[in-house]
């Protein structure tokens, strides 16, 4: 069974521009998650999608958004790039049903590195 | 507010021998889970071991297990015999049956010495 895949793996940007991160998930998972990993701050936590709705979404500006279809794969946006939008970003997937326990598996990771 | 807290940055152990990674949370929910998640120098997220609030045993994986003290509001993981494999971070996180979001703690560095 192949596992969470995500292109690109680096990129490089400059301030101001945007960008799209794909994620493909798990075959038969329905959920996809978020996070930004930086030194400073941490694993936190973007947004979350199932079913192709947003379910949940963590403190971030506007210029994050993402979007999930109807095979399950997400895109993720950053508009307006900042110099600390530097990060991996990591996408999870899960079958997303309700309750604590839903394995999150996670994808390598894009990182992400704005001049 | 939830909280999850790592208090040890970087921990060096000895091949062999056993470890124990320190993770204290916080909330207010009755109902929530516990991961842990290695995270080589790669980058890509590896799950551990879990734990729900209501498990009345300790979880175990393999050379993982979590030492789970509800009332306390810790969950160490203790890793047996560590390899020089087992050298990258360790997060533990929470998540609430009421929320779907993993909340993380800072994460542990640990290095296996041969």
């Amino acid at each position: 069974k192949a596992g969470v895949t995500q292109t690109p793996r680096y990129l490089i940007k400059t301030r101001g521009q945007q960008v799209t991160l794909s994620c493909s998930p798990i075959s038969g998972h329905r959920s996809v998650s978020w996070y930004q990993q930086t030194p400073g701050q941490g694993l936190q936590f973007l947004f979350e999608y199932f079913s192709e709705t947003q379910r949940n979404k963590g403190n971030f500006p506007g210029r994050f958004s993402g979007r999930q279809f109807s095979n399950s794969r997400s895109e993720m946006n950053v508009s307006t790039l900042e110099l600390g939008d530097s990060a991996l970003y990591l996408c999870a997937s899960s079958r997303g049903g309700v309750g604590a326990y839903n394995e999150q598996f996670f994808g390598p990771g894009t990182r992400l590195t704005v001049l | 507010a939830q909280k999850i807290t790592q208090t040890q940055p970087g921990m060096f152990v000895q091949e062999k021998e056993a470890v124990t990674l320190d993770c204290t949370y916080d909330t207010s929910d009755q109902s929530y889970g516990l991961f842990w998640y290695k995270q080589p120098s790669s980058g890509e997220m590896i799950f551990l071991i879990y734990q729900g609030s209501y498990d009345e045993q300790n979880a175990t994986e393999g050379r993982y297990s979590l030492n789970f003290q509800k009332a306390r509001k810790s969950a160490n993981l203790v890793i047996s015999a560590s390899q020089l494999g087992d050298s990258a971070m360790y997060f533990c996180a929470m998540r609430r049956d009421s929320n779907y979001q993993l909340i993380w703690g800072a994460g542990t560095k640990l290095i296996i010495k041969p």
